[in-house]
């Protein structure tokens, strides 16, 4: 069964600075698709970023980036130039290739707080 | 854009009580999904539901659970008997494919409280 990681419960960053948040992962698959989703204290879940297992290059948008490593099963997620508004739950989650496997499974999450 | 609805977003039921949780997928997506989320815990997938049958349930989706798509737009997650462990936050999603990569897109989530 897959699993999905996230050993951090909290990290703190300062408005304006990077922050780097870790996610790694267990699947025998070699096809699959990964995301990070934004929790906001009211509770909506809302896509931050995806990454397709068969490509090589890293996922982009805006500040936010992500460090895939497939061999080491490892994705992270970058946020740069931080603000208030990104403080927030961050889940990564995993989903197999197409078919029946199409549910999302879900690391434990973990709370980022951003300091004014 | 296009948005996933959930209604209510509070539903506060007496134990034992049947209760049924709606939901209004994005209007040409194909594939719908409930996850539930404990207060403090993480998301937990229950069932995804395409072509109006189940394609999968998780081993929480049990006898006390049922969906249903009743009119083209709807899709409801009923629970039959309620318990106080079904007090949780409770997630529609819809997609337009489970091929590619094509994201789930979540409603804002009903939280169901048991007494």
């Amino acid at each position: 069964a897959q699993t999905v990681t996230q050993s951090q419960p909290e990290m703190s960053v300062q408005e304006a600075e990077t922050v780097t948040l870790s996610c790694t992962y267990d699947t025998s698959e070699s096809d699959y698709y990964l995301f990070w989703y934004k929790q906001p204290p009211s509770r909506q879940m809302i896509l931050v970023i995806r990454q397709e297992a068969y490509k090589q290059q890293n996922a982009t948008e805006n500040r936010f980036s992500v460090n895939f490593q497939k061999a080491a099963k490892s994705f992270s997620l970058k946020i740069s130039d931080s603000q208030l508004g990104d403080a927030a739950m961050y889940f990564c989650a995993y989903r197999g290739p197409s078919g029946a496997n199409s549910k999302l499974t879900f690391g434990k999450g973990i709370t980022l707080s951003v300091r004014p | 854009e296009p948005e996933v609805t959930q209604t209510p977003s509070h539903q506060v039921t007496q134990m034992g009580q049947e209760v049924i949780l709606r939901c209004v997928p994005i209007s040409n997506h194909l594939y719908f999904y409930w996850y539930r989320q404990i207060l403090g815990q993480k998301v937990e997938f229950l069932v995804s539901f395409y072509n109006n049958e189940i394609s999968e349930k998780s081993e929480i989706f049990d006898d006390q659970f049922s969906v249903e798509r009743p009119d083209g737009s709807n899709f409801t997650l009923k629970i039959r008997s309620t318990k106080l462990e079904d007090s949780a936050m409770y997630f529609c999603a819809s997609n337009l494919a489970s091929w590619d990569n094509q994201p789930q897109h979540f409603g804002d989530g009903t939280r169901l409280s048991i007494l």
